[in-house]
């Protein structure tokens, strides 16, 4: 089956640094998207990972543990409109994307 | 700008009446898919295509058809809805020749079917 589990909800204050975790277990695997979504919006790409490893782009890094079926997005210098939900997605192949739930993080000042 | 379009953006109806939503990107993408989203679920996948006149069966394809006789458009068709159609639908594309095969995504459809 496909599973992709991620917390519902953080809460963070402002410039501080969140983790948010997603493992996932697949029945394929070719690497893993980490996506934002603003309420009532489109989901917007962050980051996709293919190998093991961190990825650094500006204040957001992805990390990708293929052995483990786990990633996490950090977010380094919160601010209030980092307040959104990120979305985990496990590309299987062939364009398909599974989606994790979603993690909603809450970010005060 | 290259960007994917949806219409409409929100939408009421009855259940029974036929309706449409169309999107339509203009990247040249080869792929598109639709999803629907709801609270606790997350997106999950209608239908896709891999090009013009490939369609295929997403997770949730029941109640939904689509059609992709043009490469630009890919519209979703509820011939019947239902209230448990109620949702946020969500067109996306992507690349094939593309190594990251990001999919982007349009604005969205807020549909809610009485």
């Amino acid at each position: 089956g496909q599973n992709i589990d991620q917390p519902t909800e953080m809460t963070a204050t402002e410039g501080a640094i969140v983790q948010i975790n997603c493992t996932y277990q697949t029945s394929g695997f070719n690497g893993l998207f980490w996506y934002q979504q603003h309420a009532g919006e489109a989901p917007t790409f962050l980051s996709y990972n293919v190998l093991d490893g961190l990825e650094e782009k500006g204040r957001f890094s992805s990390f990708l543990s293929r052995s483990k079926g786990y990633s996490y997005l950090l977010l380094k210098e919160l601010q209030m409109k980092d307040s959104a939900s990120y979305l985990c997605a496990a590309y299987t192949g062939f364009q398909k994307l599974v989606f994790g739930t979603g993690t909603r993080l809450l970010v005060s000042p | 700008e290259a960007q994917v379009t949806q219409n409409p953006r929100y939408l009421i109806t009855v259940t029974g009446k036929k309706l449409t939503v169309t999107c339509s990107q203009n990247m040249n993408h080869e792929y598109m898919s639709w999803y629907r989203q709801d609270p606790g679920l997350g997106l999950r996948q209608i239908y896709y295509s891999m090009n013009v006149e490939v369609t295929d069966k997403g997770d949730v394809p029941e109640g939904y058809k689509v059609s992709r006789k043009e490469k630009r458009n890919f519209p979703l068709i509820l011939e019947s809805p239902s209230p448990n159609q109620t949702s946020l639908y969500f067109c996306a594309s992507s690349s094939i020749r593309d190594s990251q095969e990001t999919q982007y995504f349009g604005p969205g459809t807020r549909l809610l079917v009485l």
